[in-house]
């Protein structure tokens, strides 16, 4: 089976530009959930999607947005860039979520971002 | 609030020496576990997890964490340590509300 796919894999964006990063779920996966991972603040959950829904979500501003497709696969969109949002961005897939009985996620590669 | 912390940020061992990473955690249930290792540059891939049963889990590349409830700990243990295992290490537990709380990192060097 495949894994998690993200793309794109790297980014560089200026201040105040937006960016879409996509994310591919395992087959069979329904639930997408997006971390960010800084040097200063470690891993921090953004949202978890779930059929279609936000089901989570962080404590991030609301220019951190995302959405996910029928098929599953989930895109995130960061609006109005700052410098603190350089960042690897992760993607994880299981098959309901982690509040479904403790799941086991399953990470991709990241998309690492670097704002300008 | 539930958290993780991970007292150690940074361990040098030498190749072939024996392993143990610490894990603490606060949860007010009985957490589901994860241990997961992370490559420079890459994404994080899955050690091992407890959820219930036996406290002792065995996990890939040689890995094994023991649950102890009493002392709110999920250590990761490791025999002999292969230069190989050179990464960043990180221990979570699942949320109620949907996400994994993840530790601050431990990083491990391994000396030749």
């Amino acid at each position: 089976k495949a894994g998690v796919t993200q793309t794109p894999r790297y980014l560089i964006k200026t201040r105040g530009q937006q960016v879409t990063l996509s994310c591919s779920p395992i087959s069979g996966h329904r639930s997408v959930s997006w971390y960010q991972q800084t040097p200063g603040q470690g891993l921090q959950f953004l949202f978890e999607y779930f059929s279609e829904t936000q089901r989570n979500k962080g404590n991030f501003p609301g220019r951190f947005s995302g959405r996910q497709f029928s098929n599953s696969r989930s895109e995130m969109n960061v609006s109005t860039l700052e410098l603190g949002d350089s960042a690897l961005y992760l993607c994880a897939s299981s098959l309901a979520g982690v509040a479904g009985g403790g799941e086991t996620q399953y990470f991709g590669p990241g998309t690492r971002l670097l704002v300008l | 609030a539930q958290s993780v912390t991970q007292p150690d940020i940074h361990i040098t061992v030498s190749e072939g020496a024996s392993l143990e990473l610490r894990c603490n955690y606060s949860y007010g249930a009985t957490p589901y576990l994860f241990w997961y290792v992370q490559s420079p540059g890459q994404g994080l891939q899955l050690l091992l997890k407890y959820f219930s049963g036996d406290t002792l889990v065995q996990g890939i590349k040689g890995f094994e964490a023991e649950f102890k409830r009493s002392q709110s700990s999920f250590n990761l243990r490791k025999p002999s340590v292969h230069w190989s295992d050179a990464a960043e290490y990180f221990c979570a537990v699942a949320h109620q509300g949907g996400k994994l709380i993840f530790g601050q990192g431990t990083e491990l060097s391994v000396k030749p």
